[in-house]
């Protein structure tokens, strides 16, 4: 069994849509959590940390840790064509940073 | 800052030989990583290190080496290179583990023939 799940997609939304996506995780011992968006060609970049369970905002990006279920989501509101990327999970512990599959998503205009 | 530099960007490996990807990171970071990426299958760690002189396994670490001789460098031996480690490989830092924000490179493209 995979540490951390994630399903790889690709997901198609229409601009406007909201983007729901989500991981799942086996390791009890991941504390922090985090969402990493992708572009062609380019190396990871950090969207959203968070460290307990509950949401976060930032502008239309919302990250949920439920840890009882060790499940995480990101949602998207408002998306934008600029918005079509790869979504990675991530989760760490013990030094350890362990990275989901990643959900292409396609946002058209 | 240039932040985490690899080199080189390409290379075009045949079987069995060997080489070395360069990762350096001007940050003071005591967490580096190296990671390879294959087409849907997201990021798999292959080595990581906690701060200089201490490196340990990752997810997939066969075929591959590491070193930490300085906070700054951290780079992946590739020995009797084989088709299966044709990926984009990635290394990253960061200054506290996990609780802090990754940084990456962009990326060495690596082909074995």
């Amino acid at each position: 069994q995979k540490e951390v799940e994630q399903d790889p997609g690709p997901l198609s939304v229409p601009e406007g849509a909201i983007v729901s996506l989500n991981c799942t995780y086996s390791n009890s011992a991941f504390q922090y959590f985090m969402w990493y968006r992708q572009y062609s060609r380019k190396g990871p970049e950090l969207l959203m940390y968070t460290y307990s369970s509950g949401n976060k905002e930032d502008g239309r990006f919302t990250a949920q840790v439920d840890k009882s279920s060790k499940y995480i989501s990101l949602f998207i509101r408002d998306s934008q064509p600029s918005d079509s990327a790869t979504y990675l999970c991530a989760m760490s512990g013990w030094g350890k940073l362990q990275f989901g599959a990643g959900t292409q998503v396609v946002v058209t205009p | 800052n240039a932040g985490v530099t690899q080199t080189p960007k390409f290379r075009i490996l045949k079987i069995g030989q060997s080489m070395t990807l360069q990762c350096t990171q001007d940050m003071n970071h005591n967490y580096m990583y190296w990671y390879r990426q294959d087409p849907g299958m997201g990021l798999k760690l292959i080595y990581y290190s906690v701060g200089a002189g201490i490196t340990d396994k990752g997810e997939v670490p066969n075929g591959y080496n590491v070193s930490r001789s300085t906070t700054e460098d951290f780079p992946l031996r590739l020995e009797l290179a084989a088709p299966s480690q044709t990926s984009v490989y990635f290394c990253a830092s960061s200054y506290e583990g996990g609780n802090t924000e990754a940084f990456f490179g962009q990326g060495t493209r690596l082909t074995v023939v």
